[in-house]
């Protein structure tokens, strides 16, 4: 059953920790997207990948985010130091690259990381 | 930049009744997503329409594309409580001739369906 898995599913922390998000994209997906998922917001995309090579993270806070892909079956979102207003759900996404017969550009998503900084 | 905008943002409806979602996007594009995400769980791909005059069915849903008009519509047919959720629509941002997926979604639309 291929799907995407994201761990921690739950975290709570205290304002000023590090927090780190995993991700483990479909098998054969190429493209990797990051996104925050918030009341006021909604869906906004924070960063995304091809072939482990970032593309885009021009949504992301910089100075605190940072987002990661070590090999090709793993993305890392990382928040250092966290901030209440960091608290969402965080989900990752996993997309058939242009260059695959089976792209349509629909993205495939996880269950989400759904992180309360306090 | 791209902006994609739906109504309505909440909807309640009764069961057996008909109701059409509405899906704007503010820039080319030569396809269009839908997505449906219950509480508290993750998005679930409903529809992948790839070109104008695309439509697709499944159950009591049906959703289209007119490129030309930039407007996606998914229509809700005899509406039962099962179909209650937050429905998204999405458009891929222009680079890469909108296969690369980077997908900008809608507010959504809440959809509650009362017996």
């Amino acid at each position: 059953d291929a799907r995407v898995t994201q761990t921690p599913r739950h975290k709570v922390t205290e304002m000023g920790q590090e927090v780190t998000m995993r991700c483990q994209p479909i098998l054969g997906h190429n493209t990797v997207f990051w996104y925050r998922q918030t009341m006021m917001q909604g869906l906004e995309l924070l960063a995304y990948f091809r072939n482990r090579a970032p593309l885009d993270d021009s949504g992301m806070p910089k100075d605190r985010f940072s987002a990661e892909m070590p090999d090709a079956t793993l993305a890392t979102l990382k928040i250092q130091p966290s901030e209440p207003r960091d608290s969402a759900v965080y989900f990752c996404a996993s997309g058939w690259g242009r260059d695959s017969p089976w792209n349509t550009g629909e993205l495939f998503f996880g269950e989400g990381s759904r992180l309360t900084v306090l | 930049e791209l902006k994609v905008e739906q109504n309505p943002l909440f909807l309640s409806m009764q069961e057996g009744k008909n109701y059409t979602i509405y899906c704007n996007y503010s820039t080319t594009s030569d396809r269009l997503y839908w997505y449906r995400q219950d509480p508290g769980k993750s998005l679930e791909s409903l529809f992948v329409l790839l070109s104008n005059g695309a439509v697709k069915q499944e159950g009591r849903l049906m959703a289209s594309l007119d490129t030309k008009a930039r407007l996606s519509t998914l229509h809700i047919t005899a509406a039962v409580h099962d179909l209650s959720a937050t429905y998204f629509c999405a458009v891929p941002r222009g680079d890469y001739g909108g296969s690369q997926g980077n997908l900008i979604f809608g507010k959504g639309t809440k959809l509650s369906v009362k017996p």
